[in-house]
């Protein structure tokens, strides 16, 4: 069975600085997927940044990007030059081959001005 | 206009009573989920359907029925509400997850408060 650990309860950087959330999973597919979903105070559900497992290069959106290490089953996310709309829950996210989503408990990230 | 919509966002009822919430997405996905967020902030999943029929039942209180009058609408009852019941339930549409994993697009969510 998957399971997800986000070992950051929470967590605040100043704004324009750079943090990053940590996330380790374990699976025992060799395809699966890997997402950040991001919940503000609105409390909506959205996507962040996702990886395919057999994909070598890392994935990035604008100020998002990830670290991805296979073999350490590793999956931080980087936020670049943070912004106070940053602010939120961060969920971590596994999803095996045609299957079911994976949570982790969440960081929450303050962004301070 | 709303990609997924749950109604209602807010519900407040008793222990013992038998409520329902509605989903419906307009995007076109095969494959629609209910997942709940307690009030730890975690987030699990609950059912999956894809085409209306049944593909994931995780183990939840026999309770919860899920209905799935098309594939644009997965709707949640719950009989006999418990106070644990108490929680944020997400609907979520994708497409036929297949070979591939694809985006799972969330709804508002509907927090449901017994007491």
């Amino acid at each position: 069975a998957q399971t997800v650990t986000q070992s950051q309860p929470e967590m605040s950087v100043q704004e324009a600085e750079t943090v990053t959330l940590s996330c380790t999973y374990d699976t025992s597919e060799n395809n699966y997927y890997l997402f950040w979903y991001k919940q503000p105070p609105s409390r909506q559900m959205i996507l962040v940044i996702r990886q395919e497992a057999y994909k070598q290069q890392n994935a990035t959106e604008n100020r998002f990007s990830v670290n991805f290490q296979k073999a350490a089953k590793s999956f931080s996310l980087k936020i670049s030059d943070s912004q106070l709309g940053d602010t939120a829950m961060y969920f971590c996210a596994c999803m095996e081959y045609g299957n079911k989503l994976v949570f982790g408990a969440g960081t929450i990230l303050r962004v301070k001005s | 206009d709303t990609a997924v919509s749950q109604t209602p966002k807010y519900l407040v009822t008793q222990m013992g009573n038998d409520k329902s919430i509605k989903c419906e997405q307009n995007l076109g996905h095969d494959t629609m989920y209910w997942y709940k967020q307690d009030s730890k902030k975690f987030l699990k999943i609950m059912f999956s359907y894809n085409n209306k029929e049944l593909i994931i039942n995780e183990t939840v209180p026999n309770r919860f029925s899920p209905k799935s009058p098309d594939k644009a609408h997965l709707n949640l009852h719950i009989n006999s509400l418990e106070l644990g019941d108490s929680a944020v339930y997400f609907c979520a549409s994708s497409q036929d997850p297949g070979q591939e994993a694809y985006e799972q697009y969330f709804g508002p969510g509907t927090r449901l408060t017994v007491t």
